[in-house]
């Protein structure tokens, strides 16, 4: 089983800052096969990053993913009042296939 | 645009078996390239895959949870089902039905089961 940790548990920032969120791998996950989400509460999860770069569909050019291997990061350059949520990082094994998330990283207003 | 509902029974009685089923509208669930997920969220927790069943009728499993899930596909219904077996208060939870590729989009909106006597 491949394990996700996601860092900083929580994240406290003011709009209009920059966010950096952090997944770490137990082992290496191909970068085809990382997503990041984002949950308010009361929703179902968004997808916001597959492949580990590339947007959604309908996603502000503000969220970017990057990283491969082990460390991948999602990044918010403008935090808007909105973005203010959970977000999950989740790799896909294909071998036997596997599907694991992320603890969640609680991203609030500072 | 594709739309995910999930339903069935919200209260289940502990070792009694969980039944809900997810309708697909707005594209049909034998459109070959995806694969058709069961995730779960305990009350304030994180997501816990379940496992999925492809187009072709292939299923997988989490293998935590292999020996009590059943998924299987109703294609002239566009729906797909899922059954977990022998359910404890550790299963409550919301559970959530969505489509796989490269990431899971779109989701259902979730429906909250309660393992209870």
């Amino acid at each position: 089983e491949i394990v996700l940790t996601q860092s900083p548990g929580t994240l406290s920032l003011s709009p209009g800052e920059r966010a950096t969120l952090s997944c770490r791998a137990s082992q290496s996950v191909s970068s085809s096969y990382l997503a990041w989400y984002q949950q308010k509460p009361g929703q179902a999860p968004r997808l916001l990053i597959y492949g580990a770069s590339s947007r959604a569909t309908g996603i502000p050019d503000r969220f970017s993913g990057s990283g491969s291997g082990t460390d991948f990061t999602l990044t918010i350059s403008r935090l808007e009042p909105e973005d203010f949520a959970v977000y999950y990082c989740q790799q896909y094994g294909s071998s036997p296939p596997w599907i694991t998330f992320g603890q969640g990283t609680r991203l609030e207003i500072k | 645009q594709l739309q995910l509902q999930e339903s069935g029974s919200g209260l289940v009685k502990p070792s009694q078996t969980l039944s809900l089923t997810c309708a697909v509208s707005g594209g049909s669930i034998s459109s070959g390239g995806y694969s058709w997920s069961w995730i779960r969220q305990p009350p304030g927790k994180g997501l816990e895959w379940i496992g999925y069943i492809y187009h072709s009728g292939s299923t997988y499993y989490n293998p935590s949870l292999k020996s009590r899930v059943t998924i299987s596909v109703d294609r002239s219904k566009n729906q797909f089902s899922l059954k977990l077996s022998s359910v404890t208060a550790a299963d409550t939870a919301v559970y959530y039905c969505a489509r796989g590729a490269l990431g899971f989009d779109p989701w259902g909106q979730g429906t909250l089961v309660t393992v209870s006597s």
